[in-house]
């Protein structure tokens, strides 16, 4: 089982509707939890952080985490072309290891 | 306020040429990491550097040294370069390890002919 698991897509939504992106960790202890997103050949950008259980909300983002049964979520509201980029969810393992998933390539169409 | 910087940013090697990738941070971060990020790998942990003086081994060392120059800067050297070693490299840093944002260079594309 990988550590962090996204599914890689592409996850097409129309212009308007809200994205539902989705990662699940393997290790039970972790505590932080992050979303970045990539747009092609560009470097990671952090978008969201995330520490306890329930909902963060930043503008048009949500983060969504559950310890318990051990996934964490992000939400786009109002989807724009502008959102179509690849996102990353990474884990803190081991108190200082960032582990990534493969990532899931968003497309927003107009 | 540059944040992250790289260099080069691309690079051609030929197998078994040498080269070091530079990064340096102005954020007055502790900590520093390299990645090397593959289609369908995601981004995985070459070195990183808790503070500065120590270096650590992440998830895919084999190949690479790291020297943690001075707080701001912290390079990555690969001695014999082999095609299995074309990739994206990016540099980030932090405030510490564990529960900090990491915030990312722009990269560096080496390619291993």
């Amino acid at each position: 089982q990988k550590e962090v698991e996204q599914n890689s897509g592409p996850l097409s939504v129309p212009e308007g509707a809200i994205a539902s992106l989705n990662c699940t960790y393997s290790d039970r202890v972790s505590q932080s939890f992050f979303w970045y997103r990539q747009y092609s050949g560009k470097s990671p950008e952090l978008i969201m952080s995330i520490y306890s259980n329930g909902d963060k909300e930043d503008g048009r983002f949500t983060a969504q985490l559950n310890k318990a049964s051990q996934y964490v979520s992000l939400l786009i509201r109002d989807s724009q072309p502008s959102d179509s980029a690849t996102y990353l969810c990474a884990v803190i393992q081991g108190a200082q290891k960032l582990v990534f998933g493969q990532g899931t390539r968003l497309t927003i169409n107009p | 306020n540059a944040g992250v910087t790289q260099t080069p940013k691309f690079q051609v090697l030929k197998t078994g040429q040498s080269m070091t990738l530079q990064c340096a941070q102005d954020m007055n971060h502790n900590s520093m990491y390299w990645y090397r990020q593959d289609p369908g790998m995601g981004l995985r942990l070459i070195y990183y550097s808790a503070s500065e003086g120590t270096t650590d081994k992440g998830e895919v060392p084999n190949g690479y040294n790291v020297s943690r120059l001075n707080k701001r800067e912290f390079s990555l050297r690969l001695e014999s370069a082999a095609p299995s070693q074309t990739s994206v490299y990016f540099c980030a840093s932090s405030v510490g390890t564990g529960a900090y944002e990491q915030y990312f260079g722009p990269g560096t594309r080496l390619t291993v002919t």
